[in-house]
């Protein structure tokens, strides 16, 4: 089935130590988005890339950075992870960005720092 | 700005009772609408789509009719299983935007009792 893969499904990273969360897709979309979803709160668009092209939200911070080398792969890298960042991280993906288009998502990546 | 507004939760009901999940929003221009639902540890599940006025979307017994005049996309089941338990998003994309960003509301508990 196509779909939407997160690897890990859980991440436990050092306060400070560089980590990196992956997404796959087998949709062949062209969008893929990053989503911070924290305890009890809503998703919050991080970033997104419309095939090569990267589209940053204003209020991300810059400790968190994103590659998306093909169509099917997209990577979260977050610098310097602080206690503030431990959340769960979504990637979604659809067709296209008109405003009609359904996102998929994945399982998500559940980050713990310590 | 764009927002979207949901009932606060949990909610919680009896197996076979009716639900209603208030969602109302605020948008420039015409966005579509979704709700999405979250189960324990997983990501997000579309459950129902429109995306214009009046339209309805329907999903496995849930529905959800977008009234442009209240703007409002209320969510209805007629009859709950302890299955149905979840979080449950409200959700807007704004063409406006042209970038397919979903703006979610807070999400609201739903917890059925056998």
């Amino acid at each position: 089935d196509a779909m939407v893969i997160q690897n890990p499904r859980y991440q436990v990273t050092q306060f400070g130590k560089p980590v990196t969360l992956s997404c796959s897709q087998t949709l062949n979309h062209n969008v893929m988005y990053w989503y911070q979803q924290k305890s009890s709160q809503a998703p919050k668009l991080l970033f997104h890339y419309y095939d090569k092209d990267f589209n940053n939200e204003a209020d991300t911070p810059d400790n968190f950075q994103s590659r998306r080398p093909n169509t099917s792969f997209c990577f979260l890298d977050i610098r310097s992870p602080g206690l503030g960042d431990a959340a769960m991280y979504l990637c979604a993906t659809s067709r296209g960005a008109a405003y009609q288009e359904t996102q998929y998502f994945g399982p998500g990546t559940r980050l713990l720092v310590l | 700005g764009n927002s979207v507004t949901q009932m606060e939760g949990p909610v919680t009901l009896s197996e076979e009772a009716f639900l209603t999940i208030n969602c109302t929003y605020t948008a420039t221009g015409y966005p579509s609408l979704f709700w999405y639902v979250q189960y324990p540890g997983e990501g997000l599940q579309l459950l129902l789509k429109a995306t214009k006025a009046d339209d309805k979307g329907s999903n496995k017994g849930f529905e959800a009719t977008y009234r442009k005049e209240t703007t409002s996309f209320h969510l209805e089941k007629g009859s709950v299983q302890v299955s149905d338990s979840a979080v449950y998003f409200c959700a807007l994309s704004d063409g406006s935007s042209n970038t397919g960003k979903l703006i979610f509301g807070q999400g609201t508990t739903l917890q059925v009792k056998p």
